[in-house]
């Protein structure tokens, strides 16, 4: 197991809040991902981390910011959030590109 | 960019049945395919891969895949199923960029039930 861990595993929040979920790596990989998924969606790509202070945009970003400060934490914030945000979060990491991705345990975060 | 399309997106069998789920990916060059599982509340994990070689793969569970590169194709085979494999497959393609890093794009998925 790699060694992931997303927080929190559920959470409700209020339109209009801002909102961070957190994933934690034991084992410094360099890549790691932010994917939401909904129904008849899979799951697309929010942003994307390669190093430490190094993110880019994913497929749906808007509305979204993530930050990496260490290598072992990537953090996902809802600035203000709506109820189109309400989904299942997953955390990933990239082990090697042969290997695909390993994820973590996700985060179902519903905006009331 | 990358694309993956997934054929069908509910399949209903009996236990037993012999199961094909289709995925597809838009030509990018050298691919690498995956398919995923997802059980019940569950986060998902890997099923198989292609990297290089032998086209057909065989994955755990008694799973396995073929690529046809001919035809863009990655599909996911099971010769028969078992209740516990009801889940969701979501197939996938990884792109690579310059700079090493690469990110995998996932099809909208497959909900498999299957029936005792």
């Amino acid at each position: 197991d790699a060694g992931i861990t997303q927080s929190p595993r559920h959470k409700v929040t209020e339109t209009g809040t801002p909102v961070t979920l957190r994933c934690h790596q034991t084992e410094n990989h360099r890549y790691m991902y932010w994917y939401r998924q909904d129904p008849g969606h899979g799951l697309r790509l929010i942003h994307y981390s390669y190093g430490v202070k190094d993110t880019d945009k994913g497929e749906v970003s808007d509305g979204y910011s993530v930050s990496r400060s260490k290598t072992e934490d990537f953090l996902l914030t809802l600035e203000s959030a709506t109820s189109s945000q309400t989904s299942v979060y997953f955390c990933a990491i990239s082990v090697a590109r042969s290997e695909g991705y390993t994820f973590g345990s996700g985060t179902r975060l519903t905006v009331v | 960019a990358q694309s993956v399309s997934q054929h069908n997106h509910h399949v209903i069998l009996s236990e037993a049945a012999s199961l094909e789920l289709g995925c597809n990916y838009s030509y990018g060059g050298t691919v690498n395919l995956f398919w995923y599982v997802q059980y019940p509340g569950q986060h998902l994990q890997l099923l198989l891969k292609y990297f290089s070689g032998d086209p057909l793969v065989k994955g755990i569970k008694g799973f396995e895949a073929e690529f046809i590169k001919s035809k863009f194709s990655f599909n996911l085979r099971k010769p028969s199923v078992q209740w516990s494999d009801t889940a969701e497959y979501f197939c996938a393609v990884n792109e690579t960029f310059s700079g090493g890093y690469n990110k995998l794009i996932f099809g909208a998925g497959t909900r498999l039930a299957v029936h005792p």
